[in-house]
């Protein structure tokens, strides 16, 4: 099993539609969430980190629920300029194998906004 | 300021040779990473420094795969006896200190192809 399992889409949304990514993960006591963005024939940027209470940036939104180990980014009001290949990251600590530096990476979930 | 460099940025070789890729960090930046990312893929790790100490290497596929990073700044990446599963893009990344929440940066990565 994966550590991180994304659906990898494709979601095609107009502009303008909500749309809702998800992500499990496998090691309860991963410490470190985050959404990487990833543009076609582009290096992954950092779009957003993910608290346990939830945070918000603007349209984006994400939520991590660690009973179910389950991470998700709500985009509101979605833009041409959305459509990319969101990625699901998530860091375990020194554990379990693990260490702190390491990441692991989802395969990505790709979104295309069409007008 | 520059962002994190890698060259060269398309590797072409034969079957059996050794290649080298090297990464150019953000200048400061205490930690460096490498990762392989196929296609279709999130990027899956390999290794990763602090200064120039290499901290995990667990992620290296076999023993043809090693790194370095001599002075703590640029890094490079070796692949010996080069075989057609080794193609791939390799990514390099940066973070301004070893912390599970800290952002990497990626550089624009290494295309290899082995013929």
């Amino acid at each position: 099993r994966k550590e991180v399992e994304q659906d990898p889409g494709p979601f095609n949304v107009p502009e303008g539609a909500t749309v809702a990514f998800n992500c499990t993960y496998s090691n309860s006591a991963s410490q470190s969430f985050f959404w990487y963005r990833q543009d076609c024939r582009k290096e992954p940027k950092l779009l957003m980190s993910v608290y346990s209470s939830g945070n918000e940036d603007g349209r984006f939104t994400a939520q991590l629920n660690r009973a179910s180990q389950y991470i998700s980014l709500l985009i509101r009001d979605s833009k041409l300029s959305d459509s990319a290949t969101y990625l699901c990251v998530v860091n375990m600590g020194a554990n379990r194998g693990s260490t702190l530096g390491r990441l692991y990476f989802g395969r990505g979930t790709q979104l295309t906004v069409w007008p | 300021g520059a962002g994190v460099s890698q060259s060269p940025r398309y590797k072409v070789t034969k079957r059996g040779q050794d290649v080298a890729l090297r990464c150019d960090p953000i200048s400061g930046h205490v930690s460096l990473y490498w990762y392989r990312q196929a296609l279709g893929q999130g990027p899956e790790f390999l290794t990763y420094f602090n200064y120039e100490a290499q901290q995990d290497k667990s992620g290296l596929p076999n023993d043809r795969f090693s790194a370095e990073r001599p002075e703590g700044s640029i890094s490079t990446l070796t692949i010996q006896r080069t075989e057609q599963r080794d193609s791939a893009m390799y990514r390099c990344a940066s973070s301004l200190w070893l912390a599970g929440s800290n952002e990497q940066f990626f550089g624009p990565g290494t295309r290899l192809t082995v013929l």
